[in-house]
């Protein structure tokens, strides 16, 4: 299994709050993403990392802002977390430059805004 | 906005049954085509990775083929099992570009 951890692997927070997700990885992979899963949408890309401090957003990116300082971390940030940012994340890494990179996934976080 | 389809959403079939699920994608500015198996309360895990036109991969009893020009993908699965039920999610990334985007998948569902 490629080794990538999310963390925490469930949240409950109010709205409101700053909420950051962290995912961690070990495969020095230069390339992480962040999606969000929700019922009838699969999976929706939220922010990308092409390298350390190089991210840029996604389909559903608006609300969420990204850092990587490092290779092995790539961290999402909810400013103001929203009852519609109820939703399990995941992150991946892989992909990139050579054309058979799949994409390899955490285990998820759930999250709850209540 | 890139349109990623999958059809059907969802579809129950008996154990034995073969079965064949459609992702379709923008047949301009192609790159790659993912495909990947999400089994409930786990990750998705990766199939396929499909690059060329008339693509053709296999693994045990699930194939996949590609057609670049006019925007499809299709996986098939001969004598379904019950372990296969799962969604099953295609993902399409366009040349230019190191995002993603997938469909909302097909939910198979195999009725011993």
């Amino acid at each position: 299994d490629a080794g990538i951890t999310q963390s925490p692997r469930h949240k409950v927070t109010e709205t409101g709050t700053p909420v950051t997700l962290r995912c961690h990885q070990t495969e020095n992979h230069r390339y992480m993403y962040w999606y969000r899963q929700d019922p009838g949408h699969g999976l929706r890309l939220i922010h990308y990392s092409y390298g350390v401090k190089d991210t840029d957003k996604g389909e559903v990116s608006d609300g969420y802002s990204v850092s990587r300082s490092k290779t092995e971390d790539f961290l999402l940030t909810l400013e103001s977390a929203t009852s519609s940012q109820t939703s399990v994340y995941f992150c991946a890494i892989g992909g990139g430059d050579a054309t058979n990179e799949k994409l390899f996934f955490g285990s998820g976080t759930q999250l709850s805004v209540l | 906005i890139l349109n990623v389809e999958q059809s059907p959403q969802s579809l129950h079939v008996q154990e034995g049954d073969s079965t064949n699920f459609t992702c379709s994608f923008p047949s301009s500015n192609f790159y790659a085509l993912h495909w990947y198996r999400w089994e409930t309360a786990k990750s998705p895990e990766a199939l396929f990775v499909m690059t060329l036109n008339g693509d053709e991969k296999k693994k045990g009893r699930i194939s996949a083929t590609l057609n670049t020009k006019e925007g499809y993908s299709y996986l098939y699965i001969k004598g379904s099992q019950p372990e296969d039920s799962a969604t099953y999610l295609c993902a399409f990334r366009g040349s230019g570009t190191y995002k993603y985007i997938f469909g909302t998948g097909t939910r198979l569902k195999v009725l011993a």
